[in-house]
């Protein structure tokens, strides 16, 4: 049970770029998530899904897309990538069909924009 | 939403109890309280998660009084892997896209 993985753990872009990140959980959760997470801070919410077929906005979307094709992947994609998108992305996932379930999250891909 | 104000950092002893307190003034109904762990170069981690009174799992226990403005994540016996981003959350996961983590607490362990 390998429980959120996140692949790749690392990557450097040029600007202009394009990237997708993967992100695949086997606990057969409903709800998935995005987030970055900047030094010293907090995480953010890029985008969401609450089912298969299903995205939706979070805090930060702008320059982000995500497509949610099969329940166990969650795909978030840069078209074209800037230097202020130099972060380290999160994915989790929780079972929706209950209030407050705890997310579990992947180990984070660390993402450089040159 | 329900914002939330922790300190920015705690230092403590190994062998010590710790104490984090997070105030939630605005606090919905519906809300949960959710406390999460993040060691560096790793994702959070679920720790305990209440809605009144207290809460107590092998890790931690959680004290909420009565008028649920704000809660104590209590961690007793800590030791030097105790030091970490802890965050405290106010929320309904129902409502997925209103979770918010803030700056978190950073609390360091000495021998």
């Amino acid at each position: 049970n390998a429980g959120v993985t996140q692949t790749p753990k690392f990557r450097v872009l040029k600007t202009g770029q394009s990237m997708t990140l993967l992100c695949a959980q086997d606990m057969n959760h409903e709800y998935m998530y995005w987030y970055r997470q900047d030094p010293g801070m907090g995480l953010r919410l890029i985008h969401y899904s609450v089912g298969e077929g299903t995205t939706a906005k979070g805090e930060v979307p702008d320059g982000y897309n995500v497509s949610r094709l099969k329940k166990q992947n969650f795909l978030l994609g840069l078209e074209s990538a800037a230097p202020s998108q130099t972060s380290v992305y999160f994915c989790a996932s929780n079972d929706g069909q209950g209030q407050n379930q705890p997310q579990h999250f992947g180990d984070g891909t660390r993402l450089s924009i040159l | 939403l329900a914002k939330t104000t922790q300190p920015i950092s705690m230092d403590s002893y190994e062998g010590q109890e710790v104490n984090i307190t997070c105030s939630h003034n605005n606090i919905a109904t519906n809300d949960y309280i959710t406390w999460y762990q993040q060691f560096p170069s790793q994702g959070p981690r679920f720790i305990i998660q209440g809605y009144k009174t207290k809460v107590t799992n092998e890790v931690a226990s959680l004290f909420i009084p009565a008028d649920r403005k704000s809660s104590t994540l209590s961690l007793p016996r800590v030791s030097l892997s105790d030091t970490a981003v802890y965050y405290c959350l106010v929320g309904g996961y129902s409502s997925a896209s209103k979770i918010i983590f803030g700056s978190g607490t950073r609390l360091s362990i000495r021998p």
